[in-house]
């Protein structure tokens, strides 16, 4: 247990709609960042938040965004959705920003869209 | 641009024997260096990883990786393969100046045989 926690861990929605992806790091945390796994795409650096502030956006579309709160967890919502939207999204955090300092990685949520 | 590359979808090994999964990077500078390891429907576990020092670093599981800066590569190995080993690898970087997130390679499928 890396000690990240995703929520839901299964998500079935359909063309068009909007979800929300729950992250909740490893406790003192403070680095939040959301990657896209795919077939086809392999990892896809998504977007990075350090206590709160945005600090790195990669592939994201602009269909979706993201936040941390104040309590650190952070969110991820993802609009419009289209059928290859369907991927298992990862969070992942660290205690610091960056550096040599590993990542913990949540178990993911699996989103499909119909 | 920073990019890592898994020349190798797929490595079979026999129990036992030594296993080796490849990964080469180009990034500008010495990065950090990470290897992760992910099970079915599972998130990505850290093995282990390369800030500085002692070229061959050890981690989890009796893996271990030597990084060689002339030929920018991490190469992952094991001096004897498990069956339990059998699973999906990938290979990261950091760059030590710049984006914070990983980069990851497009992953290895090491297949153990009994």
């Amino acid at each position: 247990d890396s000690g990240v926690t995703q929520t839901p861990k299964h998500l079935i929605t359909a063309t068009g709609q909007r979800v929300t992806l729950r992250c909740s790091p490893r406790s003192g945390d403070l680095s939040v960042y959301w990657y896209q796994q795919s077939l086809d795409q392999g990892l896809q650096f998504l977007i990075h938040y350090y206590n709160g502030e945005e600090r790195a956006k990669g592939n994201i579309l602009e269909r979706f965004s993201a936040q941390q709160f104040p309590d650190l967890h952070s969110e991820l919502n993802l609009s419009s959705l289209e059928l290859g939207d369907s991927a298992l999204y990862f969070c992942a955090s660290s205690v610091v920003e960056g550096a040599g300092a590993e990542a913990f990685f949540g178990q993911g949520t699996r989103l499909t869209v119909v | 641009a920073q990019s890592v590359a898994q020349p190798e979808d797929q490595v079979n090994v026999a129990e036992g024997n030594p296993l080796t999964v490849k990964c080469t990077y180009s990034v500008s500078g010495n990065p950090y260096l990470f290897w992760y390891v992910q099970y079915p429907n599972r998130g990505l576990q850290f093995l282990l990883k390369y800030i500085t020092g002692d070229n061959l670093v050890k981690g989890s599981y009796g893996f271990e990786a030597e990084f060689n800066k002339s030929q920018t590569s991490f190469h992952l190995k094991k001096p004897s393969a498990l069956v339990s080993d059998s699973a999906l690898y990938f290979c990261a970087v950091r760059p030590k100046t710049g984006a914070n997130n990983l980069f990851f390679g497009t992953g290895t499928r090491l297949t153990v045989i009994p």
